[in-house]
């Protein structure tokens, strides 16, 4: 069941660049989509959100864009900082209070 | 900041053993959720739980799992005769009834012997 994706599976940026991470998916039903950021040992830390009758929401340093056609969403980390190093999951939904499918992560590493 | 709880943060059994997992959600929080990440894999669904009965649940929640909210602030996992392959993290979430983002505890890392 691979009905989100991120394909690539590590990300290394220098501080101060952008970092971009991306997730693909399948299932046309998904309304809602998700980043969440893990560190070890710990539980997912919601980032940010993005319904689909919007192409972009920002808060911050994040920002998340979403390409419907082309099923496609994008993180922005910009600046990047080492505080970011982390795993970035991607997570979709059919609906706010539905369940999270999750993308397999992409682990980001920012170099100071 | 309100966070869900999970206890404990980890638990060894043997094979064959009950486990129940604990999970204390946000308090005014009105949708419940297990999910669990097996070593290496993603994070995947188990059971929603909404208005005291199981909304949604995957075919890995079968007949050995069972979820309960038994005093109106614990949530808990119960694995009847856990195997091998359930060693896992296993992650409770809850969210509002307004619809943000769920809210995950810090996950019990189950290891089974």
């Amino acid at each position: 069941d691979q009905q989100v994706k991120q394909n690539s599976p590590s990300l290394s940026v220098q501080e101060g660049r952008i970092s971009i991470l991306n997730c693909d998916y399948t299932n046309s039903m998904f309304d809602y989509f998700l980043w969440y950021k893990k560190y070890p040992a710990e539980g997912p830390t919601f980032l940010i959100s993005i319904s689909s009758i919007k192409d972009k929401n920002e808060d911050g340093r994040f920002t998340v864009f979403l390409n419907k056609s082309a099923k496609h969403l994008s993180l922005h980390i910009v600046p990047s900082q080492p505080g970011d190093s982390a795993v970035y999951f991607c997570a979709a939904s059919r609906g706010l209070y539905e369940k999270l499918t999750f993308g397999t992560g992409t682990r980001l590493t920012i170099i100071p | 900041e309100p966070e869900v709880t999970q206890t404990p943060s980890h638990q060894v059994t043997q094979m064959g053993q009950e486990v129940i997992l604990r999970c204390v959600p946000i308090s005014n929080h009105l949708y419940f959720y297990w999910y669990r990440q097996i070593l290496g894999q993603k994070v995947e669904f188990l059971v929603s739980f909404y208005n005291n009965e199981i909304s949604e649940k995957s075919e890995i929640f079968d007949d050995q799992f069972s979820v309960e909210r038994p005093d109106g602030s614990n949530f808990t996992l119960k694995i009847r005769s856990t195997k091998l392959e359930d060693s896992a993290m296993y992650f409770c979430a809850s969210l509002d009834g307004v619809g943000t983002e769920a809210f995950f505890g810090q996950g019990t890392r189950l290891t089974v012997v």
